[in-house]
């Protein structure tokens, strides 16, 4: 069975300082996709980005970092330089390509407060 | 670029009456979703329709029904509201039924049921 872990479920952090949000993942398929989302107080849903299980390669953009270990289930996400526009919950997300399913399975969310 | 669009935005009924949520994917997308949010929690998967017919379910209550019509839009009918009906309803859009290309998600429909 799938399941999307999200231990952290409130994180406060300075401006500027980095922040790691941390997720894990099980699943059997050998294809899956991990995704994060961010909802900001607004309420939309953002695609920040998307990995398959066959990438782990990390990722950069702009301020923010993707961590993929396949060798501990876990697709960490890294804010640099935190701004306070960056205040919302973070979701991450799993998708089993192998197993036929076509939704996503999410995790409980990070609630990210950035202090001026 | 056009993105999927949810109406109406906010929406406010009474006890044991019916909501229509409506969902319109970006076009030439050929595969909806529906997910419900409740407070606090994270978006739970209801339905998936690819080429106007049902393609997977998940827990959506018998109260709720949808379909997908010729364009492609979608509508969520809700019968019997109660309380715990009370969430945020997203929906996305896909070219395909498969998920590798990640969703696109409407601004959502905020339903309060009073």
């Amino acid at each position: 069975a799938q399941k999307v872990t999200q231990a952290q479920t409130e994180i406060s952090v300075v401006e500027k300082e980095d922040v790691t949000l941390d997720c894990v993942y099980e699943t059997r398929d050998t294809t899956y996709y991990l995704f994060w989302y961010k909802q900001p107080p607004s309420g939309e849903l953002v695609f920040l980005i998307r990995r398959n299980s066959f990438d782990e390669q990390n990722e950069i953009s702009g301020r923010y970092s993707w961590n993929f270990q396949k060798s501990t289930s876990s697709f960490n996400f890294t804010i640099t330089a935190s701004q306070v526009v960056d205040s919302a919950v973070y979701f991450c997300a799993l998708s089993e390509a192998g197993g036929g399913a076509n939704n996503l399975f999410f995790g409980t969310g990070t609630r990210l407060t950035v202090i001026p | 670029a056009a993105g999927v669009i949810q109406s109406p935005r906010h929406l406010i009924k009474e006890k044991r009456e019916t909501a229509t949520l409506k969902c319109y994917p970006i076009p030439r997308h050929d595969t909806v979703y529906w997910y419900q949010q409740g407070p606090g929690q994270d978006p739970q998967f209801l339905i998936s329709f690819y080429e106007k017919m049902q393609s997977d379910k998940g827990s959506i209550p018998d109260r709720f029904s949808a379909q997908q019509f010729s364009d492609y839009h979608s509508e969520l009918n809700m019968s019997s509201l109660e309380l715990g009906d009370s969430a945020l309803y997203f929906c996305a859009s896909s070219y395909g039924q498969k998920t590798n290309y990640g969703y696109t998600f409407g601004s959502g429909t905020r339903l309060t049921v009073v």
